[in-house]
């Protein structure tokens, strides 16, 4: 069955980066793109980007373009999601999904990653 | 600020209908993709390619479309449909996806 295994919960400091990864099984990783979404407390859902990772092409939501990088490796049937400059703003849980085939619906999703910007 | 307007909440009482709807331009254009939210866990798409329910929803989450609308009906909900459900499409650029507010439904 398909599951997206998602890094742990991380604290940053205002101003540094994040890495998180999502690592995909169950389905053949280069057929389907890959969503991120984010979600801060008590918030709704806010859409970042997506990746193919059949090819690595990208597109990003313009709140975060130039501050996010998507990227993927097949090696791995990884994906991540770089975010930097961060402030406290960015708090929140970011998820990965993958995207249904012939449709954008994010059919599986990963289990979020808790993100903490705090001094 | 989202593109998609939902309202904040509704109520239904168990076993009633409750539809929930979710406004935007870009609706005019694109479907609605509408995914149910339960406390401390990850959405779960209920309704995709307009009206489609993936294995394992119950029939009575169904959809619908008009002009700048989208909407999804619960018929007879149950206590287990308490959530937040989110529609989700694409943006007025076509190029880029964006979620509703949401909406959250209380089953009384």
């Amino acid at each position: 069955q398909v599951h997206l295994v998602q890094s742990g919960p991380e604290v940053k400091k205002p101003g540094a980066s994040v890495r998180v990864s999502c690592k995909a099984s169950g389905y053949t990783f280069a057929d389907y793109l890959i969503n991120w979404v984010r979600q801060a407390p008590g918030q709704g859902l806010e859409w970042m980007g997506w990746i193919s990772t059949y090819n690595g092409d990208t597109g990003y939501a313009q709140n975060f373009q130039g501050r996010v990088t998507l990227t993927s490796d097949t090696s791995t049937s990884t994906a991540y999601m770089e975010l930097r400059g961060l402030s406290s703003d960015d708090t929140a849980v970011y998820y990965c999904a993958r995207v249904l085939r012939g449709d954008f619906a994010l059919d599986f999703w990963g289990q979020g990653t808790l993100l903490i910007v705090s001094s | 600020s989202s593109e998609l307007t939902q309202d904040p909440a509704v109520s239904v009482a168990l076993g009633q209908t409750v539809s929930i709807t979710c406004q935007g331009d870009s609706l005019r254009s694109n479907y609605a993709t509408w995914y149910q939210q339960k406390a401390g866990h990850a959405p779960v798409v209920v309704i995709y390619g307009v009206r489609f329910r993936p294995s394992g929803i119950p029939d009575r989450f169904s959809a619908s479309s008009s002009g700048n609308t989208a909407s999804l009906t619960i018929t007879g909900a149950q206590a287990e449909d308490e959530a937040d459900y989110y529609c989700h499409s694409r943006d007025s650029s076509g190029l880029r996806y964006v979620f509703g507010t949401g909406t959250k439904v209380t089953v009384l």
